[in-house]
């Protein structure tokens, strides 16, 4: 069974550029979390969907970050225009339907963004 | 305010030389509490749930066990590939939200 996939892994730009991340989450998981995790820092949950309807944003800077999730499927985040603060690892995670049980989270590997 | 907290922040062990990781946690109704695995580049690794005071789980050289105020990870004759940090994360039943501590750094010498 295919993991979450994440592209890209890396990503390199210079302040006040827009940068998207993409995440395929395993097939069947309803849930689907976007993480910001600093260095020698835990995730910190930026986004949560359950299917379409994004259910907890309260952590995502809304007024550079934006994401989507077209179908209750793949999703994007997107960061415009990025800071220098904005590097850090951005992780993708994905689960079955909180209400069916289902709250162990599987990771993607992250993409690393690197803001200059 | 929701809070995980973890220690120590790094964690060096002999090849054999057991010992155990601390999660101290406050939650207004705990859902769950997770254990993750993280290796250097890579998203973390699902290890353990457990939902309540009392419950233990095993996989291999390791155990989770739960109280109402604190969780702990216990390596027993640890290898060099548990070299890792391990996460502990808490999901309370009111927001659903899921909240990690910072880590514990665990490096083995064999």
């Amino acid at each position: 069974e295919a993991g979450v996939v994440q592209s890209p892994r890396y990503k390199i730009i210079e302040k006040k550029q827009p940068v998207a991340f993409w995440c395929n989450p395993i097939s069947g998981h309803n849930t689907l979390y976007w993480y910001r995790q600093n260095l020698g820092q835990g995730p910190e949950l930026l986004i949560r969907y359950e299917n379409e309807e994004a259910v907890d944003d309260s952590q995502l800077p809304k007024d550079r970050f934006s994401a989507e999730r077209l179908k209750g499927v793949d999703s994007t985040l997107k960061i415009q225009p990025a800071e220098l603060g904005d590097s850090a690892v951005y992780l993708c995670a994905s689960s079955l339907n909180l209400w069916a049980g289902g709250n162990e989270q599987f990771f993607g590997p992250g993409t690393r963004l690197t803001v200059l | 305010e929701d809070q995980v907290t973890q220690s120590p922040e790094a964690l060096r062990l002999q090849e054999g030389e057991s010992s155990s990781l601390n999660c101290s946690y406050t939650v207004s109704g705990l859902r769950g509490l997770f254990w993750y695995r993280q290796d250097p580049g890579k998203g973390p690794e699902f290890l353990f749930t457990l939902y309540s005071a009392g419950e233990e789980k095993e996989k291999e050289r390791l155990k989770a066990t739960l109280t109402k105020k604190e969780s702990f990870l216990h390596i027993t004759a640890p290898k060099p590939e548990d070299s890792a940090t391990y996460l502990c994360a808490v999901q309370a039943w009111r927001d659903d939200k899921i909240i990690f501590g910072k880590g514990t750094r665990l490096h083995i010498l064999p």
